[in-house]
């Protein structure tokens, strides 16, 4: 089976612009986690969506939303960054039953100039 | 809210020593606990799980943990640690449904050959 996909891998962006960031679920998982990963805040979660459903919210702004498609792929959007944003942006795919084990991407390296 | 902590920030250890990382969580209710593993340059990958029965648990390369429920603890163990164990590792807990892991601040370690 193919791993969870993130794309892209790296991201430069500038204060103010927004941007979209994808990623693609192992097939048959429907559950998509999306986590923060900064060296002064560690591993922060964003976001689950399940079944194009979200179904539980990090303490994050309104600036950071996400969706999922009917495909479970799903991707997450910040508006208005931020120079703080600038971070490695990890999303996990989850067995749908059994033990419901998290499987990570590689990550998608925003870099906020 | 739960929160998991882990005390040691940087650990360096030589070659064939023995391994105790801390994991504290606060929550009072059924928890799932993880560690997860990143390896320089690569993805976030579980290293073992505890749900429920055996609160000594092992995982993958030799590592194992033991769930203390009266101390609220999953210190993660190795008997003895290789150079290819230098990573950072993190412990996570799950508390509710849906797959919303919250993370502790992880832990570099370095092995020394």
């Amino acid at each position: 089976k193919a791993g969870v996909t993130q794309t892209p891998r790296y991201l430069i962006k500038t204060r103010g612009q927004q941007v979209t960031l994808s990623c693609s679920p192992i097939s048959g998982h429907r559950s998509v986690s999306w986590y923060q990963q900064t060296p002064g805040q560690g591993l922060q979660f964003l976001f689950e969506y399940f079944s194009e459903t979200q179904r539980n919210k990090g303490n994050f702004p309104g600036r950071f939303s996400g969706r999922q498609f009917s495909n479970s792929r799903s991707e997450m959007n910040v508006s208005t960054l931020e120079l703080g944003d600038s971070a490695l942006y990890l999303c996990a795919s989850t067995e749908t039953s059994g033990v419901r084990e998290q499987f990570f991407g590689p990550g998608t390296r925003l870099t906020v100039l | 809210a739960q929160s998991v902590s882990q005390h040691n920030h940087h650990v360096i250890l030589s070659e064939a020593a023995s391994l105790e990382l801390g994991c504290n969580y606060s929550y009072g209710g059924t928890v799932n606990l993880f560690w997860y593993v990143q390896y320089p340059g690569q993805h976030l990958q579980l290293l073992l799980k505890y749900f429920s029965g055996d609160p000594l648990v092992k995982g993958i390369k030799g590592f194992e943990a033991e769930f203390i429920k009266s101390k609220f603890s999953f210190n993660l163990r190795k008997p003895s640690v290789q150079w290819s164990d230098t990573a950072e590792y993190f412990c996570a807990v799950r508390v509710k449904a849906g797959n919303m892991l919250t993370f502790g601040g992880g832990t570099r370690l370095m092995v020394k050959p």
